[in-house]
């Protein structure tokens, strides 16, 4: 079955840099890859989410790039802000059939004013 | 619009207990999950439907843990007999049908404590 692997565990970073969290996947026949963010205390929520056919998507700060030969799928946030403080997760799609999502471990990130 | 419900949002039981954890998915969705989320174990994927029919409850834990969901706006997550080792953030999340992959959307969660 599929298996993601995410990295950094945690990353601390200063506001107005920029991040990269990184993920690789298993499945070569995996074809969707979301990012969720979850506040403390909160629900995972859907931020970005990209398609095999494509290659980089962009929403204002963030962008999620893949490379399909490589099977690994980044997320970048630029220009961070104390509010992108979360737990993010990376997710690839294991079961397309059902919507199964095989989730990362998580990256820690803390945005330091 | 309404999105996953869960109930209820906070559950404090002594071991032993029966608890039961419901979830309302979104309209239209026919693919409903159950995770267990721990500091130690993160998210766990505990059993997932597909038009209310189990396909795959590889994730629970044990024999204690059972998942119904008899039709198509209601699941219930039942432990029996709790233990305090079954302490979490228990989600449920649904998804839309559709090709290749869709995004899964969670409910905000029933904080579990078996004391």
């Amino acid at each position: 079955g599929e298996n993601v692997e995410q990295h950094p565990s945690t990353l601390s970073v200063q506001e107005g840099d920029s991040a990269v969290i990184k993920c690789t996947y298993s499945d070569s026949a995996s074809n969707y890859f979301p990012w969720y963010k979850q506040e403390l205390g909160k629900r995972p929520q859907l931020i970005i989410d990209i398609r095999s056919n494509v290659g980089e998507k962009k929403d204002q700060r963030i962008a999620v790039t893949l490379n399909k030969t490589a099977k690994h799928f980044s997320l970048h946030i630029t220009e961070t802000q104390p509010e992108d403080s979360a737990v993010y997760f990376c997710a690839a799609s294991g079961d397309t059939g059902f919507q199964k999502l095989v989730f990362g471990t998580g990256t820690r990130l803390l945005v330091s004013p | 619009d309404a999105g996953v419900i869960q109930s209820p949002r906070h559950e404090v039981t002594e071991m032993g207990q029966e608890v039961t954890l419901r979830c309302k998915p979104i309209s239209g969705h026919n693919s409903l999950f159950w995770y267990r989320q721990t500091m130690m174990r993160g998210l766990e994927l505990l059993i997932y439907f597909n038009n209310n029919v189990p396909i795959d409850d590889s994730g629970m834990p044990e024999d204690r843990f059972s998942a119904k969901m008899p039709n198509a706006s209601f699941s219930t997550l039942k432990i029996q007999p709790s233990e305090p080792r079954d302490s979490a953030v228990y989600f449920c999340a649904s998804s839309f049908p559709g090709q290749g992959g869709q995004p899964q959307h969670f409910g905000d969660g029933t904080r579990l404590s078996i004391l």
